[in-house]
């Protein structure tokens, strides 16, 4: 098995641009996806890949890899852009999935 | 986009079981890896299991490992857990999730979720 580390908490100024990262050993080997949760709310798929984006997912949300950290970039944050972000991969056996603590992103 | 429909949550007594269900919509549900992906209250998403397209295969996380059973009957584009010895910290919604495409793992596209309680 293996773990994904996120930051707990991060804040952005409403129209800037924020990174939210992902943490772990299988990083080297599966790219992350990312999802978005609302409250009471299922998650949604926003970023899976090197950098690709389900339909329907603003062109302002990307992602980037680089050797056991992955990232999620917001440009021009807007308001409805808050809530917790997920990533996950496989783990490094390649059997099981492993998710990270998640991120809360507060849009100031 | 597949549309994801779970059943079966409520409440349960410690040392109970519970069976949810997970039905797809669309075609071609038989080539997919199904999963289920649970939450407690106020915590983060938490892995339970997967199931290879024809359910010849399954993982399990080590904290339902021995008690949970993932299965699917692809003739009725369903997925299901089998959840036995209940404990309290099973509580949690359970969202059904199927990968994004095929043969993308991980990347998943969620139903609504279902919620189960064990209290006594």
């Amino acid at each position: 098995s293996s773990e994904l580390t996120q930051d707990p908490v991060v804040s952005v100024a409403l129209g800037q641009t924020v990174r939210i990262t992902c943490q772990g050993d299988s990083l080297r080997t599966y790219y992350a996806s990312w999802y978005q949760q609302k409250p009471g709310r299922a998650p949604l798929l926003v970023m899976y890949g090197k950098n690709s984006r389900p339909s329907g997912i603003p062109d302002r949300f990307s992602g980037s890899s680089s050797g056991n950290t992955a990232s999620l970039t917001i440009t021009g944050t807007q308001a409805e852009d808050e809530g917790d972000y997920y990533c996950n991969s496989r783990d490094t056996s390649g059997d099981h999935v492993v998710f990270g603590g998640g991120t809360r992103l507060t849009v100031l | 986009d597949v549309q994801l429909a779970e059943s079966g949550g409520g409440l349960a007594q410690p040392g109970g079981s519970l069976r949810l269900s997970c039905t797809a919509s669309g075609s071609s549900f038989s080539s997919y890896e199904m999963y289920w992906v649970r939450q407690a209250p106020g915590k983060g998403l938490e892995w339970v299991s997967v199931i290879n397209f024809s359910g010849s295969t399954m993982y399990y996380a080590d904290s339902v490992k021995g008690r949970f059973t993932i299965t699917r009957d692809n003739a009725k584009n369903s997925v299901y857990l089998q959840m036995n010895s209940l404990r309290p910290e099973d509580t949690a919604v359970y969202y059904c999730a199927r990968e994004y495409y095929y043969g993308s793992g991980s990347y998943l596209s969620w139903g609504q979720g279902t919620q189960v309680t064990v209290s006594s």
